[in-house]
């Protein structure tokens, strides 16, 4: 089936610098990336959607400065927390779409932000 | 137009039971129902999804229930296991990897040994 690799899963970094997370499809081409950023016992939130070779499409509220998504090839996405700061701290995962596999998701990033 | 509203937010079941999950949507172009477990620390996984052109789909212990005139769907567990133990999602698309999905409140379901 498909699988989506997301790292690292835990990451701690100092408030003031940062941080970037992988997500690579491992077994299939993914034309559309989708991160999510997820609180303690919530729903998934979605931030930006990207298409590969494409800009980011970012949802209302979502700083596009702060949260640098990379969708540069069909198996990689990158997000990269910019200046990361304690509010920024969460749960992040990302979803690969492509077609004929559906959505499938990462495992997840832990960041926190010190 | 965009919510799923998703129901119980948190459940109990004595294992060997039931466990019944609802969602309704408003959007009628959705045509894309997944349900997805998530466990602690980890990335939500699909348990099942289905088409609006059938009324039902079963997968081992686990069947959807659509009604399409009431735009509401569940999710049912039967047999429930401890293990079963975890956050569900239902969550609603246009097509199923191109456009986003709409994610229902989540339900937090326990069962007990």
């Amino acid at each position: 089936g498909a699988v989506v690799s997301q790292h690292p899963s835990r990451v701690i970094c100092k408030s003031g610098t940062s941080v970037k997370i992988e997500c690579r499809s491992l077994d299939f081409q993914a034309t559309t990336m989708f991160w999510y950023r997820q609180f303690p016992k919530q729903s998934l939130m979605l931030m930006a959607t990207s298409n590969e070779g494409s800009k980011a499409t970012y949802e209302q509220g979502v700083e596009k400065d702060k949260f640098l998504i990379n969708h540069a090839s069909l198996t990689l996405s990158t997000l990269t927390v910019t200046s990361a700061h304690p509010e920024d701290s969460s749960f992040y995962i990302c979803s690969a779409g492509g077609a004929n596999y559906g959505y499938t998701f990462g495992s997840g990033t832990r960041l926190t932000v010190v | 137009q965009q919510q799923v509203k998703q129901s119980p937010q948190s459940l109990i079941v004595q294992k060997g039971g039931i466990s019944i999950i609802n969602c309704a949507y408003e959007n009628t172009a959705f045509d894309y129902f997944p349900w997805y477990q998530q466990f602690p620390g980890k990335g939500p996984a699909l348990l099942i999804a289905i088409r609006p052109d059938v009324s039902e789909k079963k997968e081992g212990r686990f069947t959807i229930s659509f009604n399409k005139s009431a735009k509401q769907f569940s999710l049912h567990i039967m047999d429930s296991q401890p293990g079963d133990s975890a956050t569900y999602f239902c969550a609603a698309s246009r097509g199923t990897s191109g456009s986003r999905l709409t994610f229902g409140e989540g339900t937090q379901l326990t069962v007990n040994p």
